[in-house]
């Protein structure tokens, strides 16, 4: 079993939806919570990270997670056809009883999003 | 502002045969990372550096070498390339402020094919 699961899609979408992107994890070590977008032959960029629980908003993107569940999630609203790429959550344990993580990431598999006009 | 720079960007290999990846980072960061990635695979960790002179193994070091002789470079090779090395390469860097928010700032790849 992988430590972070997310389902590869691809998810189609017509412009103006609200898409809705997640992640299931299995490592209670896990504090940091990120989400990186990939455009096609491109390298993966950070969208948004939160840290433990809770919810963050930035533009039309909102980042949520659940500690309880072991459930991250990525909202979309108004989406549009430049939201068009891979969406690859990641996490960290960040600092533990261990040392630090030195930002050595867990990926998902990325889900493929198209946002068709 | 080149950020991470990856040589070479494509490259076709046969079984068995040598070849070193370069990565270059003009951020000035002390961490590097090489991933690869692979269909419904997502990016893997094969090995990172936290500091000129150091390295350490990943999630997938398996046939592959590393080396950061210059705090800017890190440089992966395969010393005996295998068709299950066809992937795409991706170097990594992040600053040692802020390791573990995830800001890791990522090449362009390098598409590598082993026959």
């Amino acid at each position: 079993q992988k430590e972070v699961e997310q389902d590869p899609g691809p998810l189609s979408v017509p412009e103006g939806a609200i898409v809705s992107l997640n992640c299931t994890y299995s490592n209670s070590a896990f504090q940091y919570f990120m989400w990186y977008r990939q455009y096609s032959r491109k390298g993966p960029e950070l969208l948004m990270y939160t840290y433990s629980s809770g919810n963050k908003e930035d533009g039309r993107f909102t980042a949520q997670v659940d500690k309880s569940s072991k459930y991250i999630s990525l909202f979309i609203r108004d989406s549009q056809p430049s939201d068009s790429a891979t969406y690859l959550c990641a996490m960290s344990g960040g600092l533990n009883a261990g040392g630090t993580s030195y930002g050595k990431l867990t990926f998902g598999q990325g889900t493929i999003l198209t946002v068709h006009p | 502002n080149a950020g991470v720079t990856q040589t070479p960007k494509f490259r076709v290999l046969k079984t068995g045969q040598s070849m070193t990846l370069l990565c270059a980072q003009d951020m000035n960061h002390e961490y590097m990372y090489w991933y690869r990635q692979d269909p419904g695979m997502g990016l893997r960790l094969i090995h990172y550096s936290v500091g000129e002179g150091t390295t350490a193994k990943g999630e997938v070091p398996d046939g592959y070498n590393v080396s950061r002789l210059k705090k800017q470079n890190f440089l992966l090779g395969l010393e005996s390339a295998a068709p299950s090395q066809t992937s795409v390469y991706f170097c990594a860097s992040s600053s040692s402020f802020r390791p573990n928010t995830g800001e890791l700032f990522f090449g362009e790849g390098s598409r590598l094919t082993v026959l």
